[in-house]
């Protein structure tokens, strides 16, 4: 069975702080991908990244950054120089070498809530 | 094509009724989803569509639950004699064919049913 942890219920950091969520992954899989959701208060999920496991090498775009780490099963998600924009809850998700979802669809963490203090 | 449509937004119904969501996928997406998400959790996987045939179904869908396909465009899930612990986010979420964009599945705004 695969499973997803999201350690950190909630964060509240001052705007213009870096931020980083953690996420903890176990599967038997060993072809799978890794996501990152970001679901404002609107609710639709966002699609933050999309990351295969034979990719360990850590990715920016513009703020955002992931660290995958393969011998911790950790994808770690950093915002840098937080803005009150970035306010929203922060899904991580593992889903199976079909990518159809495998026998489990995706598989998400039970979420980071993120407040961004002005 | 603006992305994944979900019908109705919100949903109240009396319990014992049934309900029925519909979900309009990104036209070019062969991959369609439905997952639900209770208050405080991430969704939670249901059932998945390849074109038309549903391929995959989460032992969390009752037999209260049945979704469909019928020609691998949208989809509809209905809930039959519906429960207060129903009450939750029903999510729509497509993909394109493997190998088709890099972009993971695209989510709907969902439907939200409260069963009172």
């Amino acid at each position: 069975a695969q499973k997803v942890t999201q350690a950190q219920t909630e964060i509240s950091v001052v705007e213009k702080e870096d931020v980083t969520l953690d996420c903890v992954y176990e599967t038997r899989d060993t072809t799978y991908y890794l996501f990152w959701y970001k679901q404002p208060p609107s609710g639709e999920l966002v699609f933050l990244i999309r990351r295969n496991s034979f990719d360990e090498q850590n990715e920016i775009s513009g703020r955002y950054s992931w660290n995958f780490q393969k011998s911790t099963s950790s994808f770690n998600f950093t915002i840098t120089a937080s803005q009150v924009v970035d306010s929203a809850v922060y899904f991580c998700a593992l889903s199976g070498t079909s990518l159809g979802g495998g026998a489990d669809g995706l598989t998400f963490g039970k979420g980071t809530h993120l407040i961004i203090q002005p | 094509d603006t992305g994944v449509s979900q019908d109705p937004r919100h949903k109240i119904t009396k319990r014992g009724q049934n309900v029925t969501f519909r979900c309009d996928p990104i036209s070019e997406h062969n991959r369609l989803y439905w997952y639900r998400q209770t208050l405080g959790q991430g969704p939670e996987f249901l059932t998945y569509f390849q074109n038309e045939a549903q391929l995959e179904k989460s032992r969390l869908l009752s037999d209260r639950f049945s979704a469909e396909r019928p020609k691998g465009s949208f989809s509809t899930l209905e809930i039959q004699r519906t429960e207060q612990g129903d009450s939750a986010m029903y999510l729509c979420a497509s993909s394109p064919p493997t190998g088709q964009g890099d972009y993971g599945y695209t989510f709907g705004s969902g439907t939200r049913l409260t069963v009172v």
